[in-house]
Order: C-alpha cells, then structure tokens, then sequence
C-alpha cells in the first residue's frame, strides 16, 4: 500500500528557480522522510522531520510539515541542472511497525 | 563493504524460472527493507526485518514471493515461478533501529526482466 501521494507528478523549471513538491499522507506518523533517486536506481535519503517539528532546512532544501493537514512540501531554492531527479516522500507511520512507506514521487526536470 | 549491496545488479530470466536476489545491508543495520519498482512507478513495499524476524510481510505480492535473513546479515528474496509482471527493478535498504526514527540507505538494486 502507499501512504504518500506527491504533487505534482512532474516538474519542470528553468535553473535557478525554485522547486516545490507537495505530499500528502493518511496516518499518524513518527516521522516523514523525503529521498531522491537518479536513473530509477538506489534512493538517497534528503532530510527528515520528526512529527513535532514543523520545518527544517538543509543547505538548499526546506522541508515543511503540517501534521493537522497530514502534508509536508519540499522545497528547493535556486535549483541546478544536477537537481534533474524523482523525489519521493515517505512515512514512518506512529502505530506498528517501523516501515517506510513511499509515494509515487514527483519527477523534477531542471533545464539549463 | 561501505553501503547496501544488492546481487546481482541485473538479471534476465525465463518465464516460470525461479531467482534468488541478495542484500548484503551495512553492517549493524537491524532493519531491512525490500521494494520493488516498476517502470516510472513509485516504490512497492514489500516485506520488512528487524534483525531476522519479518513482523510485517504485508507486500508480498503473492506466495510465490518470500524472503529470509541470516541474524542481523544478509537477506534473500525469492521469487518462485516468475511471471512477466514480476519485471522491475527490486530495492533493499537498510536502517539502524532508534526510537525517533532514522534514514533508510539503499543498494542500487537488481533489474529483474522475466522474458
């Protein structure tokens, strides 16, 4: 089953704009993670933010999360040609087992 | 080694064969995650360990799909009779298990193609 669903599917933007991907969830969560993939390979975890925190940043990347509107947005600033990826959301949810669950992903197109 | 190893990177097998995969996860790791991914698709959960016992099997797409793990170590999947919809591309990741959650480290994973 998938917890996440991303919005939008896909991106596409100039470089140096900045990049916003949306992901909504259904449970109660311990934590939500967001992960990049190149070239439909191994993912590389971003960042994560527990459930009581509301925003984090890391180097280029904010990460926000509404845990009343069960969402979270990533956002990238000043986007690069190399930031050309799918990024996925994923939930660890509160009840059970520690299990990622994953999103479809939003497949980011950063053009020179 | 450094990271998840997954073998073989790919494999091609004929309809009704059955594969073995492998994940070597990093070491100390207790958690052991396997997806799958179909083309252009999200991520499938499909089973998960803590140390070697898999107290969530929800994902496994049929019984003709299971996986063990070795302690702490090394973990198989199995898929038996292969079909062509088992084509894609099969995850492994691994975590330390801490209460406030932690990030999950992936292979790169093994393309499966049944022809």
């Amino acid at each position: 089953s998938q917890q996440g669903e991303e919005d939008p599917q896909a991106l596409s933007i100039q470089e140096g704009e900045n990049a916003t991907m949306n992901c909504s969830y259904k449970t109660s969560i311990n934590n939500l993670q967001w992960y990049r993939q190149n070239s439909g390979r191994g993912l590389v975890h971003l960042i994560l933010i527990r459930s009581n925190e509301r925003e984090k940043h890391s180097g280029r990347l904010r990460v926000t999360l509404d845990t009343s509107k069960k969402s979270s947005s990533l956002l990238i600033t000043a986007s690069r040609a190399a930031d050309t990826a799918s990024y996925f959301c994923a939930t660890e949810e509160s009840s059970g087992y520690s299990t990622l669950t994953f999103g479809k992903g939003t497949m980011l197109l950063v053009s020179p | 080694g450094a990271g998840v190893s997954q073998s073989p990177s790919n494999k091609v097998t004929e309809k009704g064969k059955d594969v073995e995969l492998r994940c070597d996860p990093i070491s100390g790791h207790t958690a052991l995650y396997w997806y799958r991914q179909r083309l252009g698709q999200g991520l499938e959960f499909l089973i998960y360990f803590q140390g070697n016992s898999a107290p969530d099997k929800s994902g496994l797409p049929s019984d003709r799909f299971s996986a063990e793990r070795t302690g702490e170590s090394v973990s198989t999947l199995t898929i038996q009779r292969t079909q062509q919809e088992d084509s894609a591309v099969y995850l492994c990741a691994s975590s330390p298990w801490r209460r406030v959650g932690t990030e999950a480290f992936f292979g790169q994973g093994t393309r499966l193609t049944v022809v």
